[in-house]
């Protein structure tokens, strides 16, 4: 079945810092969703991507729809603290369930 | 708050016993999906409802078992828990049209000791 690849798994970044993630998938999608979720609460939608090539920001967030439809990448700028959490990417085609990624695990350092 | 509601918010329970978990969507979101999430895990989805109807089978066991009322509430039942069924339980609503993003609910966490 399909599958998503979140990269990096974990990653550890001083306050103020700009953070870069990506998600990767071995089959074409239409659609790309970016969520974040704090420990024990549910995932939050961050952005929705329809279109190859999109670029869509949301506040310090900058998401795009990569053009080869394979992937996804999210950007934060200048971090703070609440934006500890684990961000999930999932995508679909029309027709299909979404296939979320394991997720990037951020923790920001004072 | 993304207007989906999860019941209970815990639930713990012992080996053999069954629960009902319960999800009411967003005003005006035909589709219902759950999903189960262990320990720093990813996102499995199990099932999904369509208006009443199942749309689409994850990796739900047959133990577990859904439905989606005609007020388009859905309740997820477990039955004959076993320890490896703790784990939080996330409901997601959506319009189910061609931009159809998924909000989920807080979700329930589910300890079986």
């Amino acid at each position: 079945g399909q599958q998503l690849n979140q990269s990096p798994q974990s990653m550890f970044i001083q306050e103020g810092e700009d953070v870069s993630m990506n998600c990767t998938s071995s089959s074409i999608f239409n659609t790309w969703l970016w969520y974040k979720q704090d420990p024990g609460e549910g995932p939050v939608l961050l952005i929705a991507l329809y279109k190859a090539g999109e670029l869509t920001s949301n506040g310090r967030l900058t998401a795009q729809f990569g053009i080869t439809r394979k992937d996804s990448f999210l950007n934060i700028s200048a971090s703070i603290p609440s934006d500890v959490g684990i961000y999930f990417c999932a995508g679909r085609n029309y027709g299909q369930n979404f296939v979320f990624g394991p997720g990037t695990r951020l923790s920001v350092l004072p | 708050d993304s207007g989906v509601t999860q019941t209970p918010k815990h639930l713990i329970t012992a080996t053999g016993q069954r629960v009902t978990l319960r999800c009411s969507p967003r005003s005006g979101d035909l589709s219902v999906y759950w999903y189960q999430q262990s320990l720093d895990q990813g996102l499995q989805f199990l099932i999904q409802y369509y208006n009443g109807e199942e749309r689409a089978k994850g990796n739900i066991l047959e133990r577990f078992s859904a439905q989606q009322f005609p007020d388009l509430h859905s309740e997820l039942n477990l039955s004959s828990l076993e320890l490896g069924d703790s784990a939080l339980y996330f409901c997601a609503s959506s319009v189910a049209q061609e931009r159809d993003e998924q909000y989920f609910g807080p979700g329930t966490r589910l300890t079986v000791t």
